[in-house]
């Protein structure tokens, strides 16, 4: 069955930088898009960005552009979100999804001093 | 950015009621609509795709209609389980976007 499992909760202080795994079964990790969304407590869901994992191709949100990076490591399976520059307003939970019909289960990033 | 308008932010409603949600994109996305329920704690499970296809596994008293800009989430008939927060998502462009959520919470 697919499955996307994703890295351990973070707590990291303002200025430095998170990088959250999304470890990909049961499919072939190269076939879907894979994406970021967040969310932080009590609010919507907000686009970070897009990668095709075949190609590393990449699409970020402009809200993001230059503090977001993904990447990924086709001989594992597995994508990763590097976010920058982090400020109190990033603490969220960081979701990875394969195109918009699996989901990981939630990375919980807390910024704070 | 196409933005997305949804409403209304919160419904209360009870078991048995017919519940209806509207989402509006700002141009048009043809049918590339996606709908979500989402519970405290858990990442968002996908409903309807295509606007109206249903998603595997997922009850038929969730349909979804709609193109271009215009779209709606209905549940036929609200059991407790469905007492959530749903989202409407287009994808019409590799940039996604949410709408804002509505909460339907028990009358």
């Amino acid at each position: 069955q697919v499955q996307l499992v994703q890295s351990g909760a973070e707590v990291k202080k303002p200025g430095a930088s998170v990088k959250v795994s999304c470890k990909a079964s049961g499919y072939t990790f190269t076939s879907y898009d894979i994406n970021w969304v967040r969310q932080a407590t009590g609010q919507g869901l907000e686009w970070m960005g897009w990668m095709n994992p075949n190609s590393g191709n990449t699409g970020y949100a402009q809200k993001f552009q230059g503090r977001v990076t993904m990447t990924r490591n086709t001989s594992i399976s597995t994508a990763y979100m590097e976010l920058s520059s982090l400020r109190s307003e990033d603490t969220a939970v960081y979701y990875c999804a394969r195109t918009n019909d699996y989901w990981g289960q939630g990375t919980l990033v807390t910024v704070s001093s | 950015d196409i933005q997305m308008t949804q409403s209304p932010s919160t419904l209360s409603a009870s078991v048995g009621d017919r519940v209806t949600i509207t989402c509006r994109a700002s141009q048009s996305i043809s049918s590339w609509l996606a709908w979500y329920q989402q519970k405290p704690g858990k990442a968002p499970k996908l409903l309807i795709y295509k606007a109206s296809s249903l998603e595997s596994g997922v009850p038929s008293r969730f349909s979804g209609s709609g193109s271009g800009t215009e779209f709606t989430l209905t549940i036929s008939s609200l059991q407790p389980d469905d007492f959530a927060t749903y989202y409407c998502q287009q994808y019409n462009s590799y940039r996604w976007t949410f709408g804002q959520g509505t909460k339907v919470e028990i009358k």
